[in-house]
């Protein structure tokens, strides 16, 4: 079974800190994603990073950046965390092309006050 | 950004109805995917769809791939009440998952 586990189910931090999101998947996939859901608004693309050391911003990337050194594991980061970053944050990953499959870790709950 | 149109938006059933909900676009999709997601939870994959007219079954899960290409349908024969969650399509065309923007499933006894 394709496993993706991200490191913290819920998590609080203050205005200003920064924050770190890990995702690990143990699939060798090329692929990994990070969204962010907020109700009303789906899933909205925050990165994404085609294989190791590479990345592509997606949709929303103002406020983020992230990291992928080794293949298994994708980082998010909140540089200076702020209360409009409080949401549900979702990794996925997938092997490359595009008849594949994606799977999700469970969700980080982020509460910024 | 790019989003899929998923409708309905929420649906409210009872127990043992059936339920259909869709996903247009209007780019071409080599891959359509559906997923399920709890309260609290990642969403999980249910059925991959990777041919144009394709028909696909899980259970009581059913999707079918548009002849066009641009759309995908998902029914759900006979609801239970652990149906309840907020369903999602995902299109493929590169390396890139396009969403939709979900369907609630309310299910009453």
């Amino acid at each position: 079974d394709v496993k993706v586990t991200q490191s913290s189910r819920y998590l609080v931090k203050r205005t200003g800190e920064k924050v770190f999101l890990e995702c690990v998947q143990d699939m060798d996939h090329e692929n990994m994603f990070w969204y962010r859901q907020d109700p009303g608004l789906g899933l909205r693309l925050i990165y994404f990073s085609y294989d190791v050391k590479m990345k592509e911003k997606g949709d929303i990337p103002e406020g983020y950046s992230v990291s992928r050194e080794k293949k298994e594991r994708f980082s998010l980061i909140l540089e200076s965390a702020s209360t409009n970053q409080t949401s549900m944050y979702l990794c996925a990953s997938k092997i490359t092309g595009v008849n594949t499959e994606a799977f999700f870790g469970q969700g980080t709950r982020l509460t910024v006050v | 950004g790019q989003q899929l149109n998923q409708s309905p938006q929420s649906m409210f059933i009872q127990e043992g109805e059936d339920v259909s909900m869709n996903c247009t676009s209007s780019s071409i999709f080599n891959t359509w995917l559906w997923y399920k997601q709890d309260p609290g939870e990642g969403p999980v994959l249910l059925i991959a769809l990777y041919k144009a007219g394709e028909l696909t079954s899980n259970g009581r899960l059913t999707a079918q791939f548009g002849i066009t290409r641009k759309d995908s349908f998902l029914n759900i024969s006979a609801s239970i009440p652990s149906d309840v969650g907020i369903y999602f399509c995902a299109g493929l065309n590169t390396d890139k998952l396009i969403f939709g923007t979900g369907t609630r499933l309310q299910v009453f006894p």
